[in-house]
């Protein structure tokens, strides 16, 4: 019953090489997300898709590309990677894109790039 | 530009006691929201406590109570009777405006909150 699942949890992988991260929530939520946290700590957005268009990009390099099949699904997929790419990346799932309206986070995939 | 600053990077308590860590936030806007957001060592992402900027009484879930101070701009948390599954890292975060309806939220570099037995 688990409600932002994502797969794989651990990714390791040699840098150069092209990898996808996929993100399904069963929360009947419109808006999904995707954080990156840094080896630092800190989280910051990177993409959010509303009802399966993309609404937020924060500046993220063209090599990051997420992709959503329908509402429920927030995959995001990555070219070329680079060992500054080495992070955890977050899911997350809101009910709309109100202000008022909480984020529920999956539990992360740790990526790591040799 | 909207920022959210945790100026206090690591904190420890004894177990049973109480906590307060420190939020504040910079913003324009005059209706918004405030999150707390706990990171246990298992890396989830957990949603402690929320304010409503309009409501002047500070929200509370269990041992946990926010002291929300808007012309301050400030945000703190307040853990009551810290237990040992309290240990982790604690991230403020502020629901900030990304152009049209559509918002994002903006995080602070985050509190790890070590309880003591």
């Amino acid at each position: 019953d688990t409600a932002v699942s994502q797969t794989p949890k651990y990714l390791v992988t040699q840098m150069g090489n092209d990898k996808s991260i996929k993100c399904e929530q069963n929360l009947g939520h419109d808006t999904m997300y995707w954080y990156k946290q840094d080896s630092k700590k800190f989280l910051k957005i990177m993409f959010s898709y509303n009802n399966k268009e993309l609404i937020i990009n924060e500046t993220v390099p063209n090599r990051f590309s997420p992709k959503s099949p329908d509402k429920a699904h927030l995959n995001l997929h990555i070219n070329s990677l680079e060992l500054g790419d080495s992070a955890v990346y977050f899911c997350a799932s809101s009910k709309s894109t109100g202000n008022n309206q909480p984020q529920h986070f999956g539990d992360g995939t740790r990526l790591s790039i040799l | 530009a909207q920022t959210v600053t945790q100026s206090q990077p690591e904190m420890s308590v004894q177990e049973a006691e109480t906590v307060t860590l420190s939020c504040t936030y910079d913003t324009s806007e005059n209706n918004y929201y405030l999150f707390w957001y706990k990171q246990p060592p298992s890396r989830q992402m957990i949603l402690v406590i929320r304010q409503e900027a309009y409501k002047q009484q500070n929200a509370t879930e269990n041992r946990f109570s926010v002291n929300f101070q808007k012309a301050a701009k400030s945000f703190s948390l307040k853990i009551s009777d810290s237990q040992l599954g309290d240990t982790a890292m604690y991230f403020c975060a502020f629901m900030t405006h990304s152009g049209g309806s559509n918002y994002k939220l903006t995080f602070g570099k985050g509190t790890l909150l070590t309880v003591n037995p």
